[in-house]
């Protein structure tokens, strides 16, 4: 079945280490995203890319980068990570024609 | 930008009861309203959504309702089941626009 996967699954860090998170799709999709979810504030949008040459900011872009290396990937980054960083990050992508967005099974960060 | 309220942030209700999740938005240029279902370690998946040029819309057991000029919307499931238990959560956005904001969740617990 057509799907989204994110590698990895969990990941511990220290502060100041860049990691990357990635998001892969089979399902054709044109559009992908980055959330991130904390307990008591729901699922908040990091970055968002039509396609591989649009890249937009969301809601908390500030502390992340992000690159669309493909029409199927798409990946995240902390250049330096810190604690308030720590959270379950999950991927996400839609058709241009639908609304439904699809996540992936997230990766769960924890930042020391 | 939007800002989505939802509540209450957990419910409690006996197997076979109604359950009702409601949500405010703050955009009046919202037009789509998605619900999503994440269970306890899952991702989460679209149960219905709603456009602003309808009032109501019923899917078997769930349904969602729209109030545009008050800005809020419902969620409603009856003759809820132990598989109903999950977090729920509201978004807003204008329709195919990508920066969806979502609420904080409600943790929905049916008791056997």
């Amino acid at each position: 079945d057509a799907d989204v996967t994110q590698t990895p699954r969990n990941r511990i860090t220290k502060t100041g280490k860049r990691i990357m998170l990635e998001c892969s799709q089979t399902k054709g999709h044109d559009r992908m995203y980055w959330y991130r979810q904390d307990p008591g504030l729901g699922l908040r949008l990091i970055y968002y890319s039509f396609d591989v040459k649009d890249i937009n900011k969301g809601e908390i872009s500030d502390g992340y980068s992000v690159s669309r290396q493909a029409q199927a990937k798409f990946s995240l980054s902390l250049e330096s990570a810190i604690p308030n960083q720590t959270a379950l990050y999950f991927c996400a992508t839609s058709d241009s024609d639908r609304n439904e967005q699809f996540f992936g099974p997230g990766t769960r960060l924890t930042v020391l | 930008g939007e800002n989505v309220e939802q509540h209450p942030s957990t419910l409690s209700v006996q197997e076979g009861d109604s359950a009702v999740i409601k949500c405010t938005y703050s955009d009046s240029a919202s037009n789509y309203f998605p619900w999503y279902k994440q269970e306890l370690g899952k991702r989460p998946q679209l149960i219905i959504d709603i456009r602003s040029n309808v009032g109501e819309k019923k899917d078997q057991r769930i349904a969602v309702t729209l109030n545009k000029t008050a800005k809020h919307f419902s969620l409603h499931i009856t003759e809820t089941q132990p598989e109903d238990s999950a977090v729920y959560f509201c978004a807003a956005r204008q329709y195919n626009n990508n920066d969806m904001r979502f609420g904080a969740g409600t943790r929905l617990t049916v008791k056997p």
